[in-house]
């Protein structure tokens, strides 16, 4: 069983749209989470990190974060067919250990 | 701008030969990972090297080494390859330790035939 668990697999959102995905982790002591991003032949690449509970927006991507519940989600707003790509959500815990992916989330834009 | 460069790209080769990867960063990091992505697209952490220290060894088969040279520099190597060792391996690098950023290069894709 994976320690990051990310819903849903895929999705698909209409260029403009909003798209939406989440992040749960099975594990209490990750402190540190991040989404990174993986367009098709290259290597993932950080959106963004969020630490503290409550939202946190970077021009089109806003990221919540619920400590209580360890459940991260991630919003883009007005999609676009470059953010067609792989998402991933990572976690470590406060000692700096390995950071753990999740399963991935691909997002389909559609123009 | 790509910072992490991996070498070679692709590298198909049969059961039991011995490969290597080679990985390299610009950025002047003290951490390097290597990651394996398997064809499901799961990311799973390999190794991690801290100023020539492994810090972080998951259970990965022992025909796996990583080789370092210095900060700049992590090499993976494969002693005997098998079937299940087809996979994408990604290079990364962070400032320190997994409360950074972490920078992946592009990955080498292994076909073990």
């Amino acid at each position: 069983q994976q320690k990051v668990q990310q819903s849903p697999e895929s999705l698909s959102v209409p260029e403009g749209g909003m798209a939406s995905f989440n992040c749960t982790s099975s594990d209490r002591n990750f402190q540190y989470f991040w989404w990174y991003r993986q367009h098709s032949g290259e290597g993932p690449k950080a959106l963004m990190s969020i630490f503290s509970d409550g939202d946190k927006k970077e021009g089109r991507f806003t990221a919540h974060l619920n400590k209580a519940s360890l459940h991260v989600s991630l919003h883009i707003r007005d999609s676009q067919p470059s953010d067609s790509a792989l998402y991933f959500c990572a976690a470590s815990d406060q000692g700096g250990r390995a950071l753990i992916f999740g399963t991935g989330t691909t997002v389909s834009v559609s123009p | 701008e790509t910072a992490v460069f991996q070498t070679p790209n692709y590298h198909v080769t049969q059961v039991g030969n011995e490969v290597s990867f080679n990985c390299k960063q610009t950025l002047g990091h003290d951490t390097m990972y290597w990651y394996k992505q398997d064809s499901k697209k799961l990311l799973k952490i390999m190794f991690s090297y801290n100023n020539k220290q492994l810090i972080v060894n998951e259970t990965v088969p022992r025909r796996f080494s990583p080789q370092s040279s210095d900060k700049a520099h992590l090499n993976l190597r494969i002693k005997s390859v098998e079937p299940e060792d087809s996979a994408v391996y990604l290079c990364a690098s962070s400032p320190r330790d997994n409360s950074y950023e972490q920078y992946f290069g592009p990955g080498t894709r292994l076909t073990v035939l």
